[in-house]
Order: structure tokens, then C-alpha cells, then sequence
């Protein structure tokens, strides 16, 4: 089974529909993330959570929330969906570690999403 | 805050060939270098990264990368391509300060191996 899994894989729906992507993992690890990846731009930090009391916006929020309803599950919202919020999502996880900026990410098959 | 550039949207290359992909990045704190490569249809996997030590970092599938601060490079490479190494790949830094705990990814690389 996947360490890192995502739900749904595929989505398409309708301009100013509420859309929840979901994020579980297995990994036992305490930060989560979620990005957003499109051609030619990489992938960039929608939000990011240390541990379920933190949760912290990335460079990308507006548009965005999320919930981390417990240590392996982050969910991603978007409240009102527009089409450029089409993009490839993922969610990623890491451990706690001395120093977090080496961190290894390990992420999740990602899930795509197409707003009409 | 710190940024990543990679050279090259697309590399084509024959199989067996050697291949570089390009990586440049800025920072103003001491950084953590990664290249992660996507399959198609897949999520991003860690082919390898830099901490510190050794400048010359050896990672999965055959592939190396070299940091040169001076450059303030960390280009990837492998010395015999296959078919199966078609894929997209991603240079990220991670560093500490404000950006404690977060990477920034480039704009990824195409890799296509033809036969």
C-alpha cells in the first residue's frame, strides 16, 4: 500500500463549486504539505502544516484552505472553484528532524483537478 | 528567500548518451539542494540531494549531481542514459531562516530518451 495517498485521483467540476481534495498517510509523519504543479511553473506551496496545531500558508493561499483533521490526514478546500484553480495537485509529507531543512519530501500520485 | 532556475525545459537525448540537466540557484542562507523526478502519471520521487560534505552527491538509477557554491550550481548528470529515464525532473533547495522547513521548486526539466 502507498505511503501517501490521495482522493479523488481525478476531478472535474463546475465553476463556484466547493471541491475537497484529500490527503492520508501512513508515514507516521508530523508536516504535511500541499502544492500545486503547472507546466512550466514547477510546483508551488499552496499551505503547510507542522504538527495539527500549525498550519501555516505558503505562496500561493488565495483561493485556498485546509484542515488537519488529525496527524495523517490534510485535506485541501477550495471554497468557490475557478478555472485557473485547474492544476495537477499534491500533498507531501515529512519528518521532524533537527533541522527541517533537509527534510526529505515524499509525496503523494496527486490528483487532477479541471474546474469548468 | 531563495529561487531556483533550471536552464532547460526540455532535453532530448539517445539512449546510451550522457545527459546534464541544469540547475541554478540564489539564496541568501546556506542551502539544501534536491532533484526529484516525476514518472508519468506518478508523483515526484527523491533521486537525490545535497546536505553538506562531499560537493559530488551519488544518488538513484546511476544519476550524480555536483554542488559548486561559487557557481551556485547543482547540476545533475548521468553517464548513460535508457529509455526508461524519460520523465520530468525537479531541482528544489530547501534552507533555513524564514523558509525553515519548505522547498522551492524549479520549473522542471523534460527529459526524453529516444531510442
Amino acid at each position: 500500500d502507498a505511503d501517501v495517498t490521495q482522493t479523488p485521483r481525478n476531478r472535474i467540476t463546475k465553476t463556484g463549486k466547493r471541491i475537497m481534495l484529500e490527503c492520508s498517510q501512513t508515514k507516521g509523519h508530523d508536516r504535511m504539505y500541499w502544492y500545486r504543479q503547472d507546466p512550466g511553473l514547477g510546483l508551488r506551496l499552496i499551505y503547510y502544516s507542522f504538527d495539527v496545531k500549525d498550519i501555516n500558508k505558503g505562496e500561493i493561499s488565495d483561493g485556498y484552505s485546509v484542515s488537519r483533521q488529525a496527524q495523517a490526514k490534510f485535506s485541501l478546500s477550495l471554497e468557490s472553484a475557478i478555472p485557473n484553480q485547474t492544476a495537477l495537485y499534491f500533498c507531501a509529507t515529512s519528518d521532524t528532524a533537527r533541522d527541517s531543512s533537509t527534510d526529505t519530501q515524499y509525496f503523494g500520485p496527486g490528483t487532477r483537478l479541471t474546474v469548468l | 528567500a531563495q529561487s531556483v532556475t533550471q536552464l532547460d525545459s526540455q532535453v532530448p537525448v539517445f539512449e546510451e548518451a550522457p545527459v546534464e540537466l541544469r540547475c541554478n540557484y540564489s539564496s541568501s542562507v546556506s542551502v539544501y539542494l534536491f532533484w526529484y523526478v516525476q514518472y508519468p502519471n506518478q508523483g515526484l520521487q527523491l533521486l537525490l540531494k545535497y546536505l553538506s560534505g562531499s560537493t559530488l552527491v551519488k544518488g538513484i538509477n546511476g544519476f550524480e549531481a555536483e554542488f559548486n557554491k561559487s557557481q551556485t550550481s547543482f547540476h545533475l548528470r548521468k553517464p548513460s542514459v535508457h529509455i526508461s529515464d524519460t520523465a520530468e525532473y525537479f531541482c528544489a533547495v530547501g534552507a533555513g531562516g524564514t523558509s525553515y522547513g519548505k522547498l522551492t521548486f524549479g520549473q522542471g526539466t523534460i527529459l526524453t530518451v529516444h531510442p
